[in-house]
């Protein structure tokens, strides 16, 4: 089974400054995907980036960014240029190839972007 | 497409009484997922349908609930004999299939349930 961990409960950043959120997973699959999704006050879940596990080139989205780090099972999201809308509740999201369509998802953590 | 819609958006009702979340995904997804949310935690899996058929399901999806997909299109959550531990919000996404399936979902805005 695969397990992912997200030790910030709460985070905050000043606006335009950047941020760092951490998530850590186990997994014994050597293929899979991990993704960041945000989860707004208005409750929706919508995906913000994700990575492929076989690619080792950081992926990026805008003022989105992750640090993969394959071996020690790391998928940090970095956020440039904070903005006041990206207040919300960011979950961390693992998903193996061979596990049908199962996402397992973190704990969660709550961004507050301030002014 | 307005994307993913779930319907009510919030339900209160009194333990022991059965209730139905009805979910339309994207018209052209033939996947569909249902996930349940506690306050302050990530959302669990329940179970997922392709098409018309339901493929895998959760342990937590006691025998209380059920869900159905009947013609591939909108699928309904039923809690029967509600418990004020199923409390949470239910939420649907649907996907393509196959290697779009790691692409992420399309979430709905969930169904908000209260059990007094």
């Amino acid at each position: 089974a695969q397990t992912v961990t997200q030790s910030q409960p709460e985070m905050s950043v000043q606006e335009a400054e950047t941020v760092t959120l951490s998530c850590t997973y186990d997994t014994s699959e050597s293929n899979y995907y991990l993704f960041w999704y945000k989860q707004p006050p208005s409750r929706q879940m919508i995906l913000v980036i994700r990575q492929e596990a076989y690619k080792q080139q950081n992926a990026t989205e805008n003022r989105f960014s992750v640090n993969f780090q394959k071996a020690a099972k790391s998928f940090s999201l970095k956020i440039s240029d904070s903005q006041l809308g990206d207040t919300a509740m960011y979950f961390c999201a693992f998903k193996a190839e061979t596990s049908g369509s199962r996402l397992t998802f973190g704990e969660g953590t709550q961004l507050t972007v301030n002014p | 497409d307005t994307g993913v819609s779930q319907d009510p958006r919030h339900k209160i009702t009194k333990r022991g009484q059965n209730v139905t979340f009805r979910c339309d995904p994207i018209s052209e997804h033939n996947r569909l997922y249902w996930y349940r949310q506690t306050l302050g935690q990530g959302p669990e899996f329940l179970t997922y349908f392709q098409n018309e058929a339901q493929l895998e399901k959760s342990r937590l999806l006691s025998d209380r609930f059920s869900a159905e997909r009947p013609k591939g299109s909108f699928s309904t959550l039923e809690i029967q004999r509600t418990e004020q531990g199923d409390s949470a919000m239910y939420l649907c996404a649907s996907s393509l299939s196959g290697d779009q399936a790691n692409y992420g979902y399309t979430f709905g805005s969930g169904t908000r349930l209260t059990v007094v």
